[in-house]
């Protein structure tokens, strides 16, 4: 079956420093990998994707993302927090296979700390 | 482009009523998803359409759901009769042809059932 599994419901890290949002995934084939942000109140918001190619890729906000294919991972990075990235994360993966759905992980709430 | 319209943004009703929620997708994009957000459920995918079809409904909750695309531009979530379980935050997202993979969030509805 396929997943989405982000290990940790809470990030904190203080302004300035570099963060990382974790994301592992299981998924049959080549996956198509995406990042998307959640302020309050608010719609997700798209970030970034991996589909094929470099796998290390940039998106919004200085944001980026490094797809790991031996690890199965896609991990979320910024080399330096802001208080206003402070929101909540969702990884997701779109199976190509059966339906072709997304699957969304849980969530993980980053807190930057002043 | 305006992005994906959702109405109304909060919707309170009694028990036992109905409940209509619209969504007009961006134009051009092919594919269109509701989902449900609570914070016991997190994002659930409820239903997707693609080419104004329904692909995917496994993840409607039971009958008193369902969900119409009667073309390009316009879909409806409807609950009948409405629960107080069914309060959570409905979002539509649509997606664009081959080249978009990523999704594009509407603001959300906000529902509460009392």
């Amino acid at each position: 079956a396929q997943s989405v599994a982000q290990p940790e419901d809470q990030v904190n890290v203080a302004e300035g420093n570099p963060l990382t949002v974790k994301c592992t995934y299981s998924v049959s084939g080549n996956p198509y990998l995406f990042w998307y942000v959640q302020y309050p109140n608010r719609g997700l918001q798209f970030l970034l994707k991996y589909i094929t190619g470099d796998n290390l890729v940039k998106g919004s906000y200085g944001f980026e993302a490094e797809f790991n294919k031996s690890q199965t991972s896609f991990h979320l990075k910024k080399p330096s927090a802001l208080v206003s990235d402070s929101a909540l994360y969702f990884c997701a993966v779109r199976a190509l296979s059966g339906t072709y759905k997304y699957i969304f992980g849980t969530g993980t709430r980053l807190k930057v700390l002043a | 482009d305006a992005g994906v319209i959702q109405s109304p943004r909060h919707e309170v009703t009694e028990m036992g009523q109905e409940v209509t929620l619209r969504c007009k997708p961006i134009s051009g994009h092919n594919s269109l998803f509701w989902y449900r957000q609570t914070m016991m459920r997190g994002l659930e995918l409820l239903i997707y359409f693609n080419n104004n079809v329904p692909i995917d409904d496994s993840g409607m909750p039971e009958d008193r759901f369902s969900a119409k695309m009667p073309n390009a531009s316009f879909s409806t979530l409807k609950i009948q009769p409405s629960e107080p379980r069914d309060s959570a935050v409905y979002f539509c997202a649509s997606r664009g042809g081959l080249a978009g993979h990523e999704q594009y969030f509407g603001p959300g509805t906000r529902l509460t059932v009392t």
